[in-house]
């Protein structure tokens, strides 16, 4: 099945510094990923879409210069939390569509732990 | 706008029991239906969809019935093993464009016992 692979697993960092997470699609083209916020015992929260090559369609308050995206190719997504404080601390998580066939499913990345000091 | 309700949890069973994890939604239109499940340290997968009114969606012996007159996606399995012991998510999302986003409930745990 299509697998879509996230880097870091988990990541500590200060205060006031960037954090970058990647997403990838290792075996199909994404024409779209999604990344999505989950807190403890939450459901997602779909943060922003985003298609090869253009800018990020960002959910309503989501701050797009805090949570920069860019997905440069088909494969690759990656988000980096600008300025990071520890109210972002999370759990980061990406999925990657297709856009194969009538019902376009969308794959999951494992997920990245942000834990910030 | 849509949203997604699911039971509280968390659902702790024996083995070979019956589960029942309910669902029901709001939405415009008529949206696909979806259960996902997140086993420990993984992500999410699709666990089993449905995308029009008495559709029934079932894998690994799990089996969710679209049921738009009481706006329910049910999951249901006759005999629950230990390793179905995950975080089940209930969502529902439009087919294309515009439509695709997702809508995720909140999750439940189950956990069986052997």
């Amino acid at each position: 099945g299509a697998v879509v692979s996230q880097h870091p697993s988990w990541v500590i960092c200060k205060s006031g510094t960037s954090v970058k997470i990647e997403c990838r699609s290792l075996d199909f083209q994404a024409t779209t990923m999604f990344w999505y916020r989950q807190f403890p015992k939450q459901s997602l929260m779909l943060m922003a879409t985003s298609n090869e090559g253009s800018k990020a369609t960002y959910e309503q308050g989501v701050e797009k210069d805090k949570f920069l995206i860019n997905h440069a190719s088909l494969t690759l997504s990656t988000l980096t939390v600008t300025s990071a404080h520890p109210e972002d601390s999370s759990f980061y998580i990406c999925s990657a569509r297709d856009g194969a066939g009538v019902l376009e499913t969308q794959y999951f990345g494992p997920g990245t732990r942000l834990l910030v000091l | 706008g849509n949203s997604v309700t699911q039971m509280e949890g968390p659902v702790t069973l024996s083995e070979e029991a019956f589960l029942t994890i309910n669902c029901t939604y709001t939405a415009t239109g008529y949206p696909s239906l979806f259960w996902y499940v997140q086993y420990p340290g993984e992500g999410l997968q699709l666990l089993l969809k449905a995308t029009k009114a008495d559709d029934k969606g079932s894998n690994k012996g799990f089996e969710a019935t679209y049921r738009k007159e009481t706006t329910s996606f049910h999951l249901e399995k006759g005999s629950v093993q230990v390793s179905d012991s995950a975080v089940y998510f209930c969502a529902l999302g439009g087919v294309t464009g515009a439509n695709s986003k997702l809508t995720f409930g909140k999750g439940i745990t189950l956990s069986v016992r052997p």
